[in-house]
C-alpha cells in the first residue's frame, strides 16, 4: 500500500513568488490534514479536509495560503505571494476516520529567500 | 488556545540508560498521541491514549496518560541506538475537535 506522497520534497523560491505543494493521501482516506513545522518550533495544524470539504481551516496563517482538494483525492496548498516567514517543512497527513492516527508524508521543505 | 508543553527539548543518553519525555497540556484532552520522527524522516505514529490514568506498553516503551487527562509521558527502558529521533506528543482537546496540537518534541541522542 502506497503511503502519503508529497511533492516537491524541496522548494526554494524568492520572496513574492508563488509555490504550490501537492499531497496524495493514502487511497480511501477521507481525512486529509496539512501541518507546518517552522525550524525549532512545534508542528502546527493548518487545516483539515473531509473528502473535498474544509472541515477546519482555523490554522491557516492568512489569506496568502489557499488549500484545495478537488474531487476529494489529492490536495494542493498554494502560497501566494510567499514571505520569508513561510519557510518551514509542510507536512500532509491522512487518516481513514477522524480521531484516529495520522499517516504523515515525508514533507516539503520550503525555503523562501 | 490550547498549548502542549513538552520537556526536555533535548536528551543525550548513554546506550542502555533510560529516557523519559513529558507533556503537559493547558487544557483537558480527549486523547493524546505519540509520534516518532527519525532524522531526515517524517512523524510516525506510535500510540494513542484515551482513558484517564491509562498505561500502555510497547516492548521497551511505556506510555502514560494522567488521571486529569492533561499530562502524558513516554519512558524508554534501556535505550538503543535505534531509538534515536524526535518524539512528539500531540493532543486533541475535545470530542468535537479533530486537530492535533503538537508539543515541540524531545530530540533523543543515544551514545553507543
Amino acid at each position: 500500500e502506497a503511503g502519503v506522497t508529497q511533492f516537491p520534497s524541496h522548494s526554494v523560491i524568492e520572496k513574492g513568488q508563488t509555490v504550490t505543494l501537492r499531497c496524495d493521501p493514502i487511497s480511501g482516506h477521507d481525512n486529509l490534514y496539512w501541518y507546518r513545522r517552522v525550524m525549532g518550533k512545534e508542528i502546527k495544524f493548518l487545516l483539515h479536509f473531509v473528502k473535498e470539504s474544509k472541515q477546519d481551516e482555523s490554522g491557516m496563517p492568512n489569506n496568502r495560503f489557499l488549500a484545495e482538494r478537488t474531487g476529494g483525492t489529492y490536495s494542493t496548498l498554494k502560497v501566494q505571494p510567499a514571505e520569508l516567514e513561510d519557510s518551514g517543512v509542510y507536512f500532509c497527513a491522512s487518516s481513514p476516520r477522524v480521531n484516529e492516527k495520522l499517516f504523515f508524508g515525508s514533507g516539503t521543505q520550503l525555503s523562501v529567500l | 488556545g490550547q498549548q502542549v508543553m513538552q520537556i526536555p527539548q533535548y536528551q543525550h543518553v548513554q546506550e542502555g540508560e533510560d529516557f523519559t519525555t513529558y507533556c503537559n497540556s493547558s487544557t483537558t484532552l480527549s486523547n493524546i498521541q505519540w509520534y516518532k520522527q527519525r532524522p531526515g524522516g517524517h512523524p510516525v505514529f506510535l500510540i494513542q491514549l484515551v482513558k484517564s490514568g491509562e498505561v500502555k506498553k510497547q516492548k521497551r516503551l511505556t506510555f502514560q496518560f494522567g488521571e486529569a487527562k492533561k499530562n502524558s509521558s513516554l519512558h524508554i527502558t534501556a535505550t538503543q541506538t535505534t531509538d534515536v529521533g524526535t518524539y512528539f506528543c500531540a493532543g486533541r482537546e475535545g470530542a468535537g475537535s479533530y486537530q492535533l496540537t503538537f508539543g515541540k518534541g524531545t530530540k533523543l541522542s543515544v551514545i553507543p
